[in-house]
């Protein structure tokens, strides 16, 4: 079974809107970590934001939010007021275990095009 | 300051012959990590150092990849006997000691004739 599920390959949304990129995991851990990483068309993840499984408030970072549903093993990433350069590839990532393992698991990713 | 460096940028060599890929990682971080990003796909663990030693090299495909951290610093990944199917990025990323957000390198694009 896949450990990220990004069921999105390409979403479209109108610059200044909201999207919700979707993101599902697969682990039996109780304590585990989850991040999201934009990469641009130059390669670079970049870190984007982090929630980890303990954390009961859902993490945000200006206009990134992470929806967290535990029960539903859900971690969805939400752009508030989009804008051109938020164009990328976004990446789900889990790192299983407790803080300090080193076991981590990238989705495929989902390309999101901002139109003007 | 410094983001994490990798050389080459790019890479094109033929089918067997051996090639070295090198990470500079940000100042500080005990922790680096090696990914492989194929077409289309997400990253794929390789290999993980913590300090000078290799952690977790469990993700490594098979006995043509090594890599070292002799100074606890840089790092090299080596590939020998290229095939075809190594073609790939080849992501680097460190981490600052206490702390495991991963902060990754441009990347080397590898293509094996």
């Amino acid at each position: 079974a896949q450990k990220i599920t990004q069921t999105q390959p390409g979403m479209f949304v109108q610059e200044k809107e909201a999207v919700t990129l979707d993101c599902t995991y697969d682990t039996s851990d109780q304590s585990y970590g989850l991040f999201w990483y934009k990469q641009p068309s130059s390669g670079e993840m970049i870190f984007l934001i982090y929630q980890g499984s303990y954390d009961e408030q859902n993490a945000t970072e200006g206009r990134y939010s992470l929806n967290f549903q535990k029960a539903r093993k859900s971690a969805n990433l939400v752009i508030s007021a989009s804008q051109l350069g938020d164009s990328a590839m976004y990446f789900c990532a889990m790192r299983e275990g407790k803080r300090g393992s080193n076991q981590f698991y990238f989705g495929t990713g989902t390309s999101l095009t901002v139109i003007p | 300051g410094a983001g994490v460096s990798q050389t080459p940028s790019n890479k094109v060599t033929e089918k067997g012959k051996y090639v070295e890929l090198r990470c500079d990682p940000i100042s500080g971080h005990t922790a680096l990590y090696w990914y492989r990003q194929s077409l289309g796909q997400g990253p794929e663990f390789l290999i993980y150092f913590q300090g000078t030693g290799a952690a977790d090299d469990s993700g490594l495909p098979n006995d043509r990849f090594f890599a070292v951290r002799p100074e606890g610093s840089v790092s090299t990944l080596k590939i020998q006997r290229t095939e075809r199917g190594d073609s790939a990025v080849y992501l680097c990323a460190s981490s600052p000691p206490d702390e495991e957000t991963q902060y990754f390198g441009p990347g080397t694009r590898l293509l094996v004739l």
